[in-house]
């Protein structure tokens, strides 16, 4: 039962061009959503996060919307560059207590051409 | 530097011979966590500690053992392994009460049992 869904294994943009990333989950209960950054041979590294009572949050090029009434979010990154290739994790938690999981969904490879 | 180091970074193995992959973080973080990522699966935890001497399971520990007898160190444990435990694994860690948002990645270590 994936409760995180990426349903885009990949995407291809143009440098300058804006990147969407999708995400969706069917837990209502998550309340706290997260997007990491994993390089070939690194461990994710965290990017932005979104609480649930709001719906945009914006970090330089990065911005995330989150829906809840259709259960989605999104990350853009405007202008993308070529040092943004990287897989995308989606990731959602229920609370931010120390014993709360964090569920991730299965990454979306983007790859921003020169 | 603070950082969450994990060895060996790659190892094959045989069916059955047991292993151990070592994590060990040097931020005096109490939270502790081992995820393997698979493709179409995204990272899935399969254990987890919040502190020294307490463990507890997560998504898919079958197959695995942890121990957290320092709080630096959080080995992962194969007592015997098999091809379906073929995998990427990630070490993690942060401070309790912290979000989500500081939590650390090791560089991966990839497993393939023959």
């Amino acid at each position: 039962d994936q409760q995180v869904k990426q349903n885009s294994p990949s995407l291809s943009v143009q440098e300058g061009r804006i990147s969407i990333l999708n995400c969706d989950y069917t837990n209502s209960m998550f309340d706290y959503f997260l997007w990491y950054k994993k390089y070939p041979a690194e461990g994710p590294t965290f990017l932005i996060s979104i609480s649930s009572i709001k719906d945009k949050n914006e970090d330089g090029r990065f911005t995330v919307f989150l829906n809840k009434s259709a259960k989605h979010l999104s990350l853009h990154i405007v202008p993308s560059q070529p040092g943004d290739s990287a897989v995308y994790f989606c990731a959602a938690t229920v609370g931010l207590t120390s014993g709360s999981r964090l569920t991730f969904g299965e990454g979306t490879q983007l790859t921003v051409n020169p | 530097e603070a950082q969450v180091t994990q060895n060996p970074r790659y190892l094959i193995t045989v069916t059955g011979k047991k292993l151990t992959v070592t994590c060990s973080q040097n931020m005096n973080h109490e939270y502790m966590s081992w995820y393997r990522q698979d493709p179409g699966l995204g990272l899935r935890q399969i254990y987890y500690s919040m502190n020294v001497e307490v463990t507890d399971k997560g998504d898919v520990p079958e197959g695995y053992k942890v121990s957290r007898k320092e709080k630096r160190n959080f080995p992962l444990i194969l007592e015997s392994p098999s091809p379906n435990q073929t995998s990427l694994y990630f070490c993690a860690s942060r401070l309790v009460g912290s979000s989500y948002n500081e939590q650390f990645f090791g560089p991966g270590t990839r497993l393939t049992v023959l």
